[in-house]
């Protein structure tokens, strides 16, 4: 069982707009730490496309948003296409046994 | 461009010790937070824990009793140890830089399997 809960699976049609949550706690999110999101397609290692809760790493596009509020966040993909097909992991902090990283468990995206 | 290497057995035996290394290429290990990080077969991902460059380490509480992570700056290596292994740790094991304590990783090595069978 994750710290962070994610649907595991979401699906669009490619142009689309979708959305994927982190559900966290006052321990994590709630407790104002910043959720990063990383796309990992299979076999490759994960990468990362937002970090400190809303900034983009060179090279992701402006597709790719997130926003959080209180013990939740969100990864948005605008303009679906069909290279966005992977997994979606969130990740945070969190202050419960003397502190450590926490990632959800993964939300696998369909482009229909 | 920085980049990390896995290496280490594929296969360890239950009740010995995983070791793993992770050769960083084209960059400094100073000012980061050397990760690793693992996924199961078909699983999500599972943070080990890291090591901060100045010597501070930071483990998942489930795992700290086996857990040793290391940082040989002479030789750019970061290194995984994991005692008492069972089938329950066989995974993909990941080296990552970190920039910041809060966990976030912008550079990945491709990652090693590490099956644990007799």
């Amino acid at each position: 069982q994750s710290v962070l809960t994610q649907p595991p699976s979401v699906s669009g049609a490619p142009g689309q707009r979708v959305t994927i949550s982190c559900t966290g706690g006052s321990s994590n999110i709630g407790a104002g730490y910043n959720v990063h999101w990383y796309q990992q397609l299979p076999g490759t290692p994960p990468k990362l496309v937002i970090y400190n809760s809303n900034s983009r790493p060179s090279g992701v596009p402006d597709r790719f948003s997130a926003s959080k509020s209180g013990t939740s966040a969100s990864l948005a993909i605008t303009g679906l296409q069909a290279e966005d097909e992977a997994d979606y992991y969130c990740q945070s902090y969190d202050t419960s046994l003397s502190g450590y990283v926490v990632f959800g468990g993964g939300t696998k995206l369909t482009v229909l | 461009q920085v980049q990390l290497q896995e290496s280490g057995p594929g296969l360890v035996k239950p009740s010995e010790t995983l070791s793993l290394t992770c050769t960083v290429s084209g960059g400094s290990i100073s000012g980061y937070y050397w990760t690793w990080i693992r996924q199961p077969p078909g699983k999500g991902l599972e943070w080990i824990g890291y090591f901060y460059y100045i010597g501070s380490t930071n483990y998942n509480p489930s795992l700290r009793s086996r857990v040793t992570i290391s940082v040989d700056t002479s030789k750019n290596q970061v290194s995984l140890r994991l005692n008492s292994v069972t089938a329950a740790d066989t995974a993909v094991y990941y080296c990552a830089r970190g920039p910041s304590s809060s966990g976030w990783a912008d550079f990945w090595g491709q990652g090693t399997l590490v099956t644990v069978s007799s």
